[in-house]
């Protein structure tokens, strides 16, 4: 089973910041939190990989407590081939390497 | 150049057919990954391999058996297909596991009839 949980869909609309916050209360102290996107008939392409506290790069940022038993995907200015499903995955070494359902991001015009 | 690579990317078969899916990568990475989406969207793991050496093996039907050749490829197995089998299948590749970034291939979509 996977060990988040995350909202199924979103709306926004381009030019908005879009926060996606995924749940995972049992997250071990060897676990890492990581973000994909898919786009449909692909496969997932890595965001961002974070630890604790906040980690930004040219796409994303991602901000973690730090009790760190959730973490959010912060993605700027979106637009509309923004739109796509988002995992995130907590895992460390061999565990847990199961994807939840995702999150559908749409983005309107 | 194209970083993993899956053929084919459709398969249809019949049940009870047995038929592979072959996975290349070409980034020099250590580890690579099976995964099964299915219609729901969940992307399950299935195997990995770690320089050639099984490390992940889930709960998946013994009719699945993965085979890995050398660092650069991971082929899948499917013995006695089921209609349950029918998904999009994916390889990944990292240069280790979890807190390394995974490169996904394109996927190959199985359909049993």
């Amino acid at each position: 089973l996977a060990k988040t949980t995350q909202p199924i869909s979103m709306d926004s609309y381009e030019g908005q910041e879009v926060n996606i916050t995924c749940s995972h209360n049992n997250i071990a102290t060897n676990d890492y939190i990581t973000w994909y996107q898919q786009f449909p008939s692909q496969g997932p392409r890595f965001i961002i990989q974070g630890y604790k506290t906040k980690v930004t790069n040219e796409v994303a940022s991602l901000f973690i407590p730090a009790d760190r038993k959730s973490s959010t995907l912060s993605l700027p200015r979106v637009s509309l081939s923004d739109t796509a499903v988002y995992y995130c995955l907590v895992a460390g070494g061999a565990d847990g390497l199961t994807f939840g359902k995702g999150t559908h991001l749409i983005i309107q015009p | 150049d194209t970083a993993v690579s899956q053929t084919p990317k459709y398969l249809v078969t019949q049940m009870g057919n047995d038929k592979s899916i072959k996975c290349e990568q070409n980034l020099g990475h250590d580890t690579m990954y099976w995964y099964k989406q299915d219609s729901k969207k969940f992307l399950k793991i299935m195997f990995s391999y770690n320089n050639k050496e099984l490390i992940i093996n889930e709960t998946v039907p013994n009719r699945f058996s993965p085979k890995s050749p050398d660092k650069a490829h991971l082929n899948l197995h499917i013995n006695s297909l089921e209609l349950g089998d029918s998904a999009v299948y994916f390889c990944a590749s990292s240069p280790g596991l979890a807190e390394y970034e995974q490169y996904f291939g394109p996927g190959t979509r199985l359909t049993v009839t």
